[in-house]
């Protein structure tokens, strides 16, 4: 089965403090993403990455970054934290391109960021 | 940018159908989705259908897709307590996933 593991499941951090959130995917996925989550906003796209070293803006990349160092493993960094921040992080991997399969994310179990 | 749009809530009672629906932007989207987020955990994929099928039947579960009106359905027959969750619409476009705000369902004993 794939597997999705986000690093921590609950944080909570002070207004301007910098903040990890590491998603490591174990089936050798090209896609990897991190989405936020909020009541009636549904998910939103934060930042997307194809491949190693690369990384592309989603919907609402202001007060993010990412970093994709390994294949299997996508960090989403917070410089300086804010209280507007304060949300549910989820990390998604899929295999790259349609071909002969269906595009179907694989999630991890979400990060729950408060910032104080 | 347009949504996927579907309605926040739904409560059904144990043992009725429930209906979630859900309009979409992108007629040249190759798949739809129907993502079911547990509490406290992650979407995990219920169901998809390929854009070229009108219906899909998995057990209690039945999707329909209008491709002219661009609206996806997913029926749930007989529905119990632990099939209280998130439910998600989403569509494919390209390599891009887009989310719907999901239904919120809840099932009364």
């Amino acid at each position: 089965d794939v597997k999705v593991t986000q690093s921590s499941r609950y944080l909570v951090k002070r207004t301007g403090e910098k903040v990890f959130l590491e998603c490591v995917q174990d089936m050798d996925h090209e896609n990897m993403f991190w989405y936020r989550q909020d009541p009636g906003l549904g998910l939103r796209l934060i930042y997307f990455s194809y491949d190693v070293k690369m990384k592309e803006k989603g919907d609402i990349p202001e007060g993010y970054s990412v970093s994709r160092e390994k294949k299997e493993r996508f960090s989403l960094i917070l410089e300086s934290a804010s209280t507007n921040q304060t949300s549910m992080y989820l990390c998604a991997s899929s295999f790259f391109g349609t071909g002969s399969n269906t595009g179907e994310l694989f999630f991890g179990e979400g990060s729950r960021l408060t910032v104080l | 940018g347009e949504d996927v749009e579907q309605s926040l809530f739904l409560s059904v009672r144990e043992g009725d159908s429930s209906v979630i629906n859900c309009t979409y932007t992108d007629s040249s989207s190759t798949y739809l989705y129907w993502y079911k987020q547990e509490p406290g955990a992650g979407l995990q994929l219920l169901t998809y259908i390929f854009s070229n099928m009108d219906m899909k039947q998995d057990q209690r579960l039945t999707v329909l897709l209008n491709k002219k009106d661009k609206h996806l359905s997913l029926r749930i027959a007989d529905t119990q307590t632990g099939d209280s969750a998130i439910y998600f619409c989403a569509e494919s476009i390209r390599n891009d996933m887009r989310f719907g705000a999901g239904t919120r369902l809840t099932v009364k004993p």
